[in-house]
């Protein structure tokens, strides 16, 4: 099983530059999440899905996109990337929508925004 | 909305000293609670979660969580460290306020001294 699978692994941006980080999960879950991981600050939740066609906003959204046209896959788009999405970004996606059950993540996108 | 507070960014224990990280969640009924384990350069897993009615939840390599809600405490043990436990461990809850959102602590990291 390939799990949550995020793409690329590493990125290096340019102040003001757009890219999409990609992230497909092959477990036919219905909720899928990003999140970004800073120091000292744990996980914030920047968007989340309970399916396809439907997203919501998370903790910290400003500056993210998202889309969900498939239940496999949930890119997150930066549209102008600033110095402060330097971060590590996580997909996570979880079967259903019930309150006990578990996130399952990618390995995760270092971003660096110069 | 939920919070969660974990005592202690960095912890070091001993190889074969007793563990103890701690997480005190903010009030609700009931709590969905859950603990993670990252390791270095990987995304999350599931290390337990809580069930509804009881106090003592056993999870993988050996780590349990005591779920006391007069102390509104789910926090993580394990009787004798091994050096692969080296790793951040994450309290998380989960939560419906408008939208499905699992919320981090901070995370505490944890040494294993040989």
């Amino acid at each position: 099983n390939a799990g949550v699978t995020q793409t690329p692994k590493f990125q290096v941006l340019k102040t003001g530059q757009s890219m999409t980080l990609q992230c497909a999960q092959d477990m036919n879950h219905e909720y899928m999440s990003w999140y970004r991981q800073d120091p000292g600050m744990g996980l914030r939740l920047i968007h989340y899905s309970v399916g396809a066609g439907i997203t919501d906003q998370g903790e910290v959204p400003n500056g993210y996109n998202v889309s969900r046209s498939t239940t496999e896959d949930f890119p997150l788009r930066l549209l102008s990337a600033a110095p402060s999405q330097t971060s590590v970004y996580f997909c996570a996606s979880m079967r259903g929508n019930e309150y006990n059950s578990p996130l399952h993540f990618g390995n995760g996108t270092r971003l660096t925004v110069t | 909305a939920q919070s969660v507070t974990q005592l202690g960014s960095h912890v070091s224990v001993s190889e074969g000293a007793l563990v103890l990280l701690r997480c005190n969640y903010s009030s609700s009924v009931p709590p969905y609670l859950f603990w993670y384990v990252q390791y270095p350069n990987q995304g999350l897993q599931l290390l337990l979660k809580y069930t509804t009615g009881a106090t003592l939840v056993k999870g993988i390599n050996g780590f349990e969580a005591e779920f006391k809600k007069s102390e509104t405490s789910f926090h993580l043990t394990k009787p004798s460290a091994h050096m692969s436990d080296a790793a951040e461990y994450f309290c998380a809850v989960s939560e419906w306020t408008g939208g499905f959102k699992t919320i981090f602590g901070a995370g505490t990291r944890l040494f294993v001294k040989a």
